[in-house]
C-alpha cells in the first residue's frame, strides 16, 4: 500500500526557515517523481515544486530561490527546505507522487503538513 | 503560464442528477489534463489523468472529454458521496496550474 506521511510543518516567523519531509513507502520510491502541492486556508490548490527520480527539479515563480526540493533515495524520503519564508506562504502542504505516465499527474498524495507563517 | 478558468465555481444538484465541470485552458495543453476530487479535510484524489483515461478504481459514471482547450468532467448520476470540490490541472508545461476549483454542493 502506497503512504505518503508529511512532517516538519509548523508556526513560523517571517524570514524564518523550515524543512518539510515527506516519508514514502510502498512502492519503489527512486522510480517516481514527486512533487509538492500547497493549499492555503480556504483556497485552491497551487503546485509548489516537483522533482525527478534522479533529482531534476522544477519551482513555481512564488517560491524560486527561496524553497529548495530534494530527495534521498536510500531513505525513501521528499524534502522542502523552505527560507525567507513569507505570510503568503502559510499553506498546507501535500507531497504527492507522478505517475509511470507521466512527472505531473499525481495519483497519492499525503494527508499534508501546515504551515503557518506570522509573527 | 497557463491559465486554468473552471466553471461554474459552485454547482447545486441533487442525487441522480447529470453535472458536468468545465475547465478551459489559455492555451494548447493537448490532452495532458488532470482532473481531481477533494473532500473537505482530505488529500485530492486524482479521477481522470489525459483528459479521459479513468483511473482505477474510479465509478465510471465519471467521465472526461476534450474539445480543443475546453476539457469536460461529467458525472452522469450524482451518488452521495460526488459532493466534494473538483480541480482541473494541466501538465503540459511548468509551472503545473490548478483551475480555482468548482465545488458541488446538494440542492
Amino acid at each position: 500500500e502506497v503512504q505518503l506521511l508529511e512532517s516538519g510543518g509548523g508556526l513560523i516567523q517571517p524570514g524564518g526557515s523550515l524543512r518539510l519531509s515527506c516519508a514514502a513507502s510502498g512502492f519503489t520510491f527512486s522510480s517516481y517523481a514527486m512533487t509538492w502541492v500547497r493549499q492555503a486556508p480556504g483556497k485552491g490548490l497551487e503546485w509548489v515544486s516537483g522533482i525527478g527520480g534522479s533529482g531534476g527539479s522544477t519551482y513555481a515563480d512564488s517560491v524560486k530561490g527561496r524553497f529548495t526540493i530534494s530527495r534521498d533515495n536510500s531513505k525513501n524520503t521528499l524534502y522542502l527546505q523552505m527560507n525567507s519564508l513569507r505570510a503568503e506562504d502559510t499553506a498546507l502542504y501535500y507531497c504527492a507522487k507522478g505517475t509511470l505516465r507521466s512527472y505531473n499527474e499525481f495519483d497519492y498524495w499525503g494527508q499534508g503538513t501546515l504551515v503557518t507563517v506570522s509573527s | 503560464d497557463i491559465q486554468m478558468t473552471q466553471s461554474p465555481s459552485t454547482l447545486s444538484a441533487s442525487v441522480g442528477d447529470r453535472v458536468t465541470i468545465t475547465c478551459r485552458a489559455s492555451q494548447s495543453i493537448s490532452s495532458w489534463l488532470a482532473w481531481y476530487q477533494q473532500k473537505p479535510g482530505k488529500a485530492p484524489k486524482l479521477l481522470i489523468s489525459k483528459a479521459s483515461s479513468l483511473e482505477s478504481g474510479v465509478p465510471s459514471r465519471f467521465s472526461g472529454s476534450e474539445s480543443g482547450t475546453e476539457f469536460t468532467l461529467t458525472i452522469s448520476s450524482l451518488q452521495p458521496d460526488d459532493f466534494a470540490t473538483y480541480y482541473c490541472q494541466q501538465y503540459n508545461s511548468y509551472p503545473l496550474t490548478f483551475g480555482q476549483g468548482t465545488k458541488l454542493e446538494i440542492k
